[in-house]
């Protein structure tokens, strides 16, 4: 089954401890994006993978860190986590970053990420 | 950053009612996507628009990419309860294929 997986969908964690989200595609797409959630926000890009070794900031990517050295795995890295980075985070994949006809992202179902 | 201005935010409705809900920009796109996401999942796609003035349906869904590619709209006719959910456009800029995204408009249906 074609899906994008994200581990853990829950997390509550404390101010400063490292934390990795991991995100994985089964699709062989080339195309992976971190996106954060927030309430009458809508979905914000954080940062995005064009292909392997290829990552480049979105519109929020202050206090993050993404790392795409397969092309399946994306992780997204908070090194020292705050409590405004508590949100709704989602990981999507697409066959290119062109969003061409027949081609669209795929979204992970979401982890719940709670700083205190 | 570049916004997408979606309307309305959230919607009350009656069951078998029709929504309307639009995005506008004052920048140009060259994809219009609709999502719907429920709760505790991610979004899905529903509609894609590629071309302005393209109309597509989907079921009891129908999208417009404006013609001026600012701005379209997403229709849903005779709502049923499993249309609840947050609805979002986004938009792909035609100057560097950026995507951008609306807020979001949050469905809810009246029993």
């Amino acid at each position: 089954e074609a899906q994008v997986t994200q581990n853990p969908r829950y997390l509550i964690t404390v101010t400063g401890k490292k934390l990795t989200v991991t995100c994985s595609q089964n699709m062989n797409h080339e195309y992976m994006s971190w996106y954060r959630q927030d309430p009458g926000l809508g979905l914000r890009q954080i940062y995005y993978s064009m292909n392997v070794e290829a990552t480049d900031k979105g519109d929020v990517p202050e206090g993050y860190k993404v790392s795409r050295k397969e092309k399946r795995n994306f992780p997204l890295i908070l090194e020292s986590p705050s409590p405004n980075q508590t949100s709704l985070y989602f990981c999507a994949s697409s066959l290119s970053w062109v969003a061409g006809a027949g081609d669209t992202q795929y979204f992970g179902p979401g982890t719940r990420l709670t700083v205190l | 950053g570049q916004q997408l201005n979606q309307s309305p935010q959230s919607m009350f409705i009656q069951e078998g009612e029709d929504v309307s809900m639009n995005c506008t920009s004052s920048s140009i796109f060259n994809t219009w996507l609709w999502y719907k996401q429920d709760p505790g999942e991610g979004p899905v796609l529903l509609i894609a628009l590629y071309k302005a003035g393209e109309l597509t349906s989907n079921g009891r869904l129908t999208a417009q990419f404006g013609i001026t590619r600012k701005d379209s709209f997403l229709n849903i006719s005779a709502s049923i309860p499993s249309d609840v959910g947050i609805y979002f456009c986004a938009g792909q800029l035609s100057s560097n294929y950026q995507l951008i995204w609306g807020a979001g408009t949050k469905l809810i249906i009246k029993p």
